[in-house]
Formats: structure tokens, sequence, C-alpha cells
């Protein structure tokens, strides 16, 4: 199957800093990437949708300039946490579609292995 | 609205069987999916229905049934590592997945 890689997988940082977390397919063309949170004992939250060269969609509730999403290319896409807060912090999974193979359903979705903020 | 419900926490013995079940209700539907998600890792596909019935894959089982808006997860001889939570998630007609709060299956020896 495909794979999806994040980095970093666990990061930690003061208040009011910044965290840039990278999502990258590794073998396969993501035309489209989702973004989710997932608070513990939590289901996934979806927080955006994005498309390589387009802006990505929000969903209802998530603060755009907050958590800045750009898909660079095919294989890329980041979520930056701006002036992080301890209320920010949470399991951040990428997930990626392959927009070309995409032969049956059960590959809408490729997960990446998440990345632990902790907000200090 | 759409909604997802699935039991919060379920409790099971080593080699034993255990059904998860999972009600929906979404703006249309292209299928029903189930995962694993080990605590502090990402989820991982395990099935997907998409006409009524069961659809059979080694120790787990999944089976839908689309008049009833209902689906469950089947696990046979239970392992200690299924220990894990098992989210159900439904495909609307815009081809997104609603996601159930998920399911955390206790196994026991």
């Amino acid at each position: 199957g495909a794979v999806v890689s994040q980095h970093p997988s666990r990061v930690i940082c003061k208040s009011g800093t910044s965290v840039k977390i990278e999502c990258r397919s590794l073998d396969f063309q993501a035309t489209t990437m989702f973004w989710y949170r997932q608070f513990p004992k939590q289901s996934l939250m979806l927080m955006a949708t994005s498309n390589e060269g387009s802006k990505a969609t929000y969903e209802q509730g998530v603060e755009k300039d907050k958590f800045l999403i750009n898909h660079a290319s095919l294989t890329l896409s980041t979520l930056t946490v701006t002036s992080a807060h301890p209320e920010d912090s949470s399991f951040y999974i990428c997930s990626a579609r392959d927009g070309q193979g995409w032969t049956s359903v059960q590959e809408t979705q490729y997960f990446g292995p998440g990345t632990r903020l902790l907000v200090l | 609205g759409q909604n997802i419900d699935q039991p919060t926490e379920m409790t099971a013995t080593e080699g034993a069987i255990v059904q998860i079940n999972c009600t929906y209700q979404t703006s249309g539907f292209n299928g029903l999916f189930w995962y694993q998600q080990h605590a502090g890792e990402a989820p991982t596909f395990l099935s997907y229905n998409v006409l009524d019935g069961l659809e059979e894959k080694g120790r787990f089982s999944s089976f839908l049934s689309r008049s009833k808006g209902y689906s469950y997860l089947l696990l046979k001889e239970l392992q200690m590592k299924d220990s894990a939570s098992y989210l159900c998630a439904a495909m609307d007609s815009n081809y997104q997945l609603i996601w159930g709060a998920g399911t955390k299956l206790i196994i026991k020896p």
C-alpha cells in the first residue's frame, strides 16, 4: 500500500510559538490531503481538505488564520499552527488520496503516523 | 444532520468473539469503513462495505445493511494485540468520511 509520512512525530513548544508539521506521500502523488485533529478519547475531527495548488477548504469552526495549510506539491502538504496555545495540544494526523490511481474507494485515504503536539 | 453511533467501550476475553455495532445517518452513502487505531497511533484500514452483506477477511468480518443504516465489525479468536479503538466511518455523497467516536476494545486474558 501507499505510504504517508509525517514530521515531526512529536513536538513540544512554548505558548505563542508557531509549529510546522509536514505530511509527505512517499510513493504516490497526492492530489488531495486531509488534516485531522484528535483529542484524547475522541474521534478524528477533520480540520481541512487541501488540493495541490489551491487554497485549503476549512471545516466549520477551524480558524484558517491559525492553522495555515500549504499544499505546495503533489507530495507535500504542511500545517502550521501559528501562535500555539495549550488548548492546541492534540494529535494531528494527515491523510492523502492518490488522485491518479484511485481504483477503489477503500484507497481513498492513506494515513500518516500522526504528530503529537504539546504546547506548554 | 450526519451522525455515526457506536459504543464507547467494550470488554472481551482472549480467544472469544466480539461484535462492534455502528449505526449511521449520512447525506448520501458511498460505503462504510472500519479502522483500527492503537493508542498514540494513526488509524489503519480494516474493511470497506458498500453492498449489503458480510465481508470476511481472516479473523475480522464486516457486515452492512444499507436499509437499516447499520454495520458491525466481528472479531474472532481475539488476541491481546486486538486491544485498540475501532473507528466506524461512513462516506457521504461528497466522498467525505464521517467518523464515529470510536469503540475502545479491552481484551482480558
